[in-house]
């Protein structure tokens, strides 16, 4: 197992297309994370995953986002309707179950780079 | 609400010299704390974090950090800086909402020059 997984890397887009990105995290690893890095900015809490079910979506995620996780592995991010503004690094991160000291280390992935023109 | 505060956003050291990146944190609650590193075109990756225990918390590649519960801060540090150690450092938070997410500061951009 190499880490967790991105695809594609850079995506260049024109304003109003959709686009999503794919993430494949550590294998056994339940817990999925979406966050979403601008430049001089830290990571910032999209959506939550434990399994398949989605347990948390933070307001940043507008209606045109909208992320799923069939089967409880990999994990889609759909932005529908580019804009501008959506022009960010989308990183991807999992987690195995919460140990006993319930915190446990967050695995990001490189990232997605997305360019709304 | 839980937060972090990076200062500072860049900090300059010579090669060979200590290092320290400040965070400061806001939490209700004990704090579970973490410092990540980024380098150009690679995914966070993770230095230490503090649960419980030792204040002084000893992670990857030669960095330490230490918890100050009545400054709340949780500086990050090395004693001996290197080149390579050049990258963009952030301090974050395990939410309260008991997902294991994390808040995460703005980050510090670290510059070790020869």
């Amino acid at each position: 197992d190499t880490g967790v997984s991105q695809d594609p890397r850079h995506k260049i887009t024109k304003r109003g297309q959709n686009v999503t990105f794919r993430c494949d995290p550590i294998s056994e690893h339940n817990r999925l994370y979406w966050y979403r890095q601008t430049l001089g900015q830290g990571p910032e809490f999209l959506t939550y995953f434990q399994n398949e079910a989605q347990l948390e979506k933070s307001r940043l995620l507008s209606d045109r986002f909208s992320a799923e996780r069939p089967k409880g592995s990999f994990s889609t991010l759909e932005i529908q309707r580019t804009e501008q503004g959506d022009s960010a690094m989308y990183l991807c991160a999992s987690s195995p179950p919460t140990g006993p000291l319930g915190a446990n280390v967050l695995t990001f992935g490189a990232g997605s780079r997305l360019t709304v023109l | 609400a839980q937060s972090v505060a990076q200062p500072e956003d860049q900090v300059n050291v010579a090669e060979g010299n200590p290092l320290t990146v400040k965070c400061t944190y806001s939490v209700s609650g004990n704090p579970y704390l973490f410092w990540y590193v980024q380098y150009p075109n690679r995914g966070l990756q993770f230095l230490l974090k503090y649960i419980t225990g030792d204040n002084l918390v000893k992670g990857s590649y030669g960095f330490e950090a230490e918890f100050n519960k009545s400054q709340t801060s949780f500086h990050l540090k090395k004693p001996s800086a290197l080149v390579s150690d050049s990258a963009l450092y952030f301090c974050a938070v395990r939410d309260r909402s008991g997902y294991n997410k994390l808040i995460f500061g703005a980050g510090t951009r670290l510059a070790v020059h020869p």
